[in-house]
């Protein structure tokens, strides 16, 4: 069972409007992270945080933002969503220690038309 | 900087063969190292870990050995069945850190 949630799994939305990817953990983990999903599968990481009121760029320069307000709860938003912004978007969190690896929600798939 | 390489795809087999996917890193200290699974329309699920050299991750048939001589973590199953298809993803976790390096992922495909 899923202990990462990510609402909605599908979305087809207009060019301009704003939307936002909710992304909910019930584990307590401090760290999350948000990635991108390529139809060519690689994974590019666009945000992450490491606790409340802390969030980073990640490694694929993003037009979104997050917010970290509470522990549980990572959402990403789009301000004014374009075609190009059609993709996957998977939500992860992990805790303290190097060997635990993440726990990933099931992903959001975003068409921009 | 720390990478991980993994063999490209995709990888067509016929059910019951024998499935290796190389996987190779690059970093420093000691590393974790993860084979994660993601299956069509899904978010990647954990297949098996190890934490240190000579460890041997395994679950559902799959196993990899940590070998810090060769740098590897090559997956391997025995005898794959259709329900395997998936993508693959091979990473670390760099030494005292948490945080994840992925490879590319490596599509697998297969038929009945």
């Amino acid at each position: 069972e899923a202990d990462i949630y990510q609402t909605p799994r599908y979305l087809v939305i207009g060019t301009g409007k704003k939307i936002t990817l909710e992304c909910s953990q019930t584990m307590g983990h401090d760290k999350m992270y948000w990635y991108q999903q390529d139809p060519g599968m690689e994974l590019h990481l666009i945000h992450y945080s490491y606790g409340v009121n802390s969030t980073e760029k990640g490694d694929l320069s993003s037009e979104s933002t997050v917010s970290r307000i509470r522990t549980e709860h990572f959402p990403l938003t789009l301000e004014s969503a374009r075609p190009s912004h059609t993709s996957q978007y998977l939500c992860a969190s992990s805790s303290q220690g190097q060997g635990y690896g993440y726990t990933f929600g099931s992903g959001t798939r975003l068409t921009v038309v | 900087g720390n990478s991980v390489t993994q063999m490209e795809g995709p990888v067509t087999l016929s059910e019951e063969a024998f499935l290796t996917i190389n996987c190779t890193y690059t970093a420093t200290g000691y590393p974790s190292l993860f084979w994660y699974v993601q299956y069509p329309g899904e978010g990647l699920q954990l297949l098996l870990k190890a934490t240190k050299a000579d460890d041997k991750g395994s679950n559902k048939g799959f196993e990899a050995t940590y070998r810090k001589e060769t740098t590897s973590f090559h997956l391997e199953k025995g005898s794959v069945q259709v329900s395997d298809s998936a993508v693959y993803f091979c990473a670390l976790s760099e030494s005292g850190s948490e945080k994840l390096v992925f490879g590319k992922g490596t599509k697998l495909t297969v038929n009945p």
